[in-house]
């Protein structure tokens, strides 16, 4: 079946530090990958999509790369800034249809 | 960008009574929406396809006598939660679908969600 991990939070970072959170996916097929910011008071929006292997998404700063050898799609940000503080969810579509299986979000907060 | 916006925000409401939930596309028009339920600290699950002019699509575990959904019109979905127990109460999301030029269907504009309290 189709599912998405991804790493616990909370995480707390200071402005301008190094951001990574782990997303792992099972799926069959070859899914289209994607992760959602959920800022607070708002709906989800759309954050960067891969939708292939080794396709890099990327915007706003953050970056994450299709991996299908490790099944991951790792986001990361070189430096954060406290307007960063969300929700990040990591989001797989499978190749049929188009239904959505989401991870269980991870909250970030960046402190000054 | 696409909006998609949901009423009520909040809703509180005594066990047994219903409650309606719309989900709008508010500058596109949206032939496929979803409905998704957010528990605390979990993820978004979805429990419902729903196609205009036609009947829900629901997910396993969902039942559709429970979660009534209506797609009236290309912009508009209904979610109904009848009878209403203090279970009910979560985060319910719906999401649209913008089709682009060459019908791609992969990016889903979400409602900024209705937290429904059952008493």
């Amino acid at each position: 079946g189709n599912s998405v991990t991804q790493m616990e939070g909370p995480v707390t970072l200071s402005e301008e530090a190094f951001l990574t959170i782990n997303c792992t996916y099972t799926a069959t097929g070859y899914p289209s990958l994607f992760w959602y910011v959920q800022y607070p008071g708002e709906g989800l929006q759309l954050l960067l999509k891969a939708t292939k292997a080794d396709d890099k998404g990327s915007n706003k700063g953050f970056e994450a790369t299709y991996r299908k050898e490790t099944t991951s799609f790792h986001l990361e940000k070189g430096s954060v800034q406290v307007s960063d503080s969300a929700v990040y969810f990591c989001a797989l579509r499978a190749n049929t249809g188009n239904q959505f299986y989401f991870g269980t979000g991870t909250s970030l907060t960046v402190i000054p | 960008g696409a909006v998609v916006s949901q009423h009520p925000s909040w809703v509180i409401c005594k066990s047994g009574t219903s409650v309606k939930i719309e989900c709008r596309s508010l500058d596109f028009q949206a032939t496929t929406m979803f409905w998704y339920r957010q528990f605390p600290k979990q993820s978004l699950m979805l429990m419902a396809t729903s196609n205009e002019g036609s009947k829900a699509t629901y997910e396993q575990g969902v039942e559709k006598d429970k979660f009534l959904i209506n797609h009236a019109s290309l912009t508009l979905s209904t979610l109904t939660v009848t009878s209403a127990h203090p279970e009910d109460s979560s985060f319910y999301i719906c999401s649209a679908n913008l089709a682009g030029a060459g019908g791609s269907t992969d990016t889903q504009y979400f409602g900024p969600g209705t937290r429904l309290t059952v008493l």
